[in-house]
């Protein structure tokens, strides 16, 4: 079965420290994974995206990601974590082209402490 | 670009109602798919439309329907509303390969 597993659903840190968003998944063919953010009350931002090639991929607002085939994981870091950064965050797992749906994962909801 | 835009953002129906949210797809794509978020839960995929036609669908009963417009827009149904049917439903727009983009969702309310 496709899945994605996120399993912090809250975590706190505070201002400057690091940050590390743990997603496993589930897929049968070659996945393309997903980080999305989410503010409250609005829609999905895409953060970064993997397809293939170079595992550490980075994306925008300092946020990296982490690709291990052998763990089937997808791992969202970033170095120092500003008050900005509190929001809910989902991991996905698809396809693209024709029949891209997207298997989200239960989000986690990240607070930032001054 | 204006991005994916959805209508309207709030909503309240009261049970066994009918309701229809509409989106507009970022510009240049051609492909919208439909998704319901609950409280606490992450996006659930309802289906997809494509040329006009519905492409793929999720585990949703029949009650939910769409329509997709040769404007590439689209319109998601819900008929005999239940109170389970409240959460924010979010229209996701993509062209060929790439990534999809979201819009700001349409948070429903069924009392």
């Amino acid at each position: 079965a496709q899945s994605v597993t996120q399993p912090d659903i809250h975590i706190t840190v505070s201002e400057g420290a690091s940050l590390e968003l743990r997603c496993n998944y589930s897929y049968g063919a070659t996945p393309y994974l997903f980080w999305y953010v989410q503010s409250p009350g609005q829609g999905l931002q895409l953060l970064l995206k993997y397809f293939s090639g170079d595992t550490l991929v980075q994306g925008i607002k300092g946020f990296e990601a982490e690709f291990k085939r052998s763990q089937s994981s997808f791992n969202l870091r970033k170095p120092s974590v500003h008050w900005s950064d509190a929001a809910e965050y989902f991991c996905a797992v698809g396809r693209l082209g024709g029949y891209n749906k997207l298997i989200f994962g239960a989000g986690t909801r990240l607070a930032v402490h001054p | 670009d204006a991005g994916v835009t959805q209508s309207p953002t709030h909503l309240i129906k009261t049970r066994g109602q009918q309701v229809t949210l509409r989106c507009s797809p970022k510009s240049g794509h051609d492909t919208v798919s439909w998704y319901q978020q609950a409280l606490g839960q992450g996006p659930q995929f309802i289906f997809q439309y494509y040329e006009e036609e519905e492409r793929q669908r999720g585990n949703f009963p029949d009650r939910f329907s769409g329509h997709q417009f040769p404007n590439y827009s689209s319109e998601l149904n819900v008929n005999a509303l239940l109170l389970g049917d409240s959460a924010l439903y979010l229209c996701a727009s993509t062209w060929g390969e790439a990534e999809a983009f979201f819009g700001q969702g349409t948070r429903l309310t069924v009392v």
